[in-house]
């Protein structure tokens, strides 16, 4: 599977959107992006994920690069419960029983 | 959405001693489950992949005696820490995935156990 490369941290304020770029310069056609979160002490969520098109769900919104070299998550109203670590993991889907690969992922802190 | 639940979800042992965790898909089949550990402040590693029926595949540098896994039924995974040691203490995660049947490519995760070794 491809590496990510993302930043260790941001900030973001209550309300505004938080946008959560992902490198992954050697993803191959069939690899897909998603995207994963982690609350303090909890395990991890499945936010969203895509192949080439955008995505957007109730959660967030994926925008892909048209060479898939990288990616973006939205947040498009950040709130204080989505202060978590944010995970970009690339791919194949061979089907549903395919490991993951977890990165350091991106600290976000939403603050007031 | 499908649901993953872990037991116990905090434990203290003493060293030497064995601890079991369970994981369980409550809403969900499932023939696969990962078993992942988690340092403070580090990401979650794959520890091993466990299969119903069949022995458990583990990752490179994963005592597979040390962490025993068992995975007896369609909606239960169990990890044994054998002899724990104070280097066990960590955050232990399992997660499922619900299937082709469910038309969906996420996996579900459980809350975590914390273990901690005395």
């Amino acid at each position: 599977d491809a590496k990510t490369t993302q930043p260790p941290s941001m900030d973001c304020a209550e309300g505004r959107a938080a946008n959560l770029p992902c490198n992954h310069s050697t993803i191959s056609g069939n690899e897909y992006v998603y995207w994963y979160r982690q609350i303090h002490s909890q395990g991890p969520q499945y936010i969203i994920h895509g192949l080439k098109n955008n995505e957007t769900n109730e959660m967030a919104s994926l925008i892909i690069t048209e060479d898939r070299k990288s990616s973006t998550l939205i947040l498009p109203h950040a709130t204080l419960r989505d202060t978590a670590v944010y995970y970009c993991i690339v791919r194949v889907d061979t089907g549903t029983a395919s490991k993951l690969t977890f990165g350091t992922g991106t600290r976000l802190q939403v603050t007031l | 959405g499908a649901v993953v639940s872990q037991h116990p979800s905090w434990v203290i042992c003493k060293s030497g001693t064995s601890v079991k965790i369970e994981c369980r898909s409550l809403d969900f089949q499932a023939t696969t489950m990962f078993w992942y550990r988690q340092f403070p402040k580090q990401s979650l590693m794959l520890m091993a992949t466990s299969n119903e029926g069949s022995k458990a595949t583990y990752e490179q540098g994963v005592e597979k005696d040390k962490f025993l896994i068992n995975h007896a039924s369609l909606t239960l995974s169990t990890l044994t820490v054998t002899s724990a040691h104070p280097e066990d203490s960590s955050f232990y995660i399992c997660s499922a995935p619900p299937g082709l049947a469910a038309k969906t490519y996420e996996q579900y995760f459980g809350p975590g156990t914390r273990l901690t070794v005395t």
